[in-house]
């Protein structure tokens, strides 16, 4: 059980085009999901985190207008990438949490991540 | 500040060798401690975690990992590796406070036949 996807797996898009990454909880619900992005031979960086019905928290550095994140569900959040650019290129992984309250019902459970490639 | 160290970028092992991953953290609370693996085109997969209690954690794939509080400590064991566990592993902290994760920068560990 427990189970994150991740929509699509790989992409590739011109520079200046949008791209919608979907993170979907296929088994549970979770009330905060999170996304991350993860450079070449680098550790995982927070980018954001959403809970449903509510607006994303952003960590300081990122970009709110460049990465759109919508939790409009408890089985779904997406990332949009806004006019996207070379740099953007990189690996974006969600993950999504269960339920609130104690931390051992806390896990995060990843999704397989999505490879964005940006001409 | 919160942080993680793993002080090994790269590890080579044997198969059928044994194997430790080392993992310093700096952090003011207790810590929950988690131990994942990203394997090549998959996911990150949680191998174990360590809330409260045992000090020694047993995990998934024969891994387990022992909590020293006073070296800061949370070292990935394995007593054989496999091929199979040619990954990269990421020792992790979560914060009590909104549980989120901060990360270390990973080990990449590669399996000698």
């Amino acid at each position: 059980g427990a189970v994150v996807s991740q929509h699509p797996s790989w992409v590739i898009c011109k520079s200046g085009t949008s791209v919608k990454i979907e993170c979907r909880s296929l088994d549970f619900q979770a009330t905060t999901m999170f996304w991350y992005r993860q450079f070449p031979k680098q550790s995982l960086m927070l980018m954001a985190t959403s809970n449903e019905g509510s607006k994303a928290t952003y960590e300081q550095g990122v970009e709110k207008d460049k990465f759109l994140i919508n939790h409009a569900s408890l089985t779904l959040s997406t990332l949009t990438v806004t006019s996207a650019h070379p740099e953007d290129s990189s690996f974006y992984i969600c993950s999504a949490r269960m339920t609130s309250g104690r931390m051992r019902n806390n896990e995060q459970f990843f999704g397989p991540g999505t490879r964005l490639t940006v001409l | 500040a919160q942080s993680v160290t793993q002080p090994d970028i790269h590890i080579t092992v044997s198969e059928g060798a044994s194997l430790e991953l080392r993992c310093n953290y700096s952090y003011g609370a207790t810590p929950y401690l988690f131990w994942y693996v990203q394997s090549p085109g998959q996911g990150l997969q949680l191998l174990l975690k360590y809330f409260s209690g045992d000090t020694l954690v047993q995990g998934i794939k024969g891994f387990e990992a022992e909590f020293k509080r006073s070296q800061s400590s949370f070292n990935l064991r394995k007593p054989s590796v496999q091929w199979s566990d040619t990954a990269e592993y990421f020792c992790a902290v979560a914060e009590y406070s909104n549980y989120q994760l901060i990360w270390g920068a990973g080990t990449k560990l590669i399996i000698k036949p």
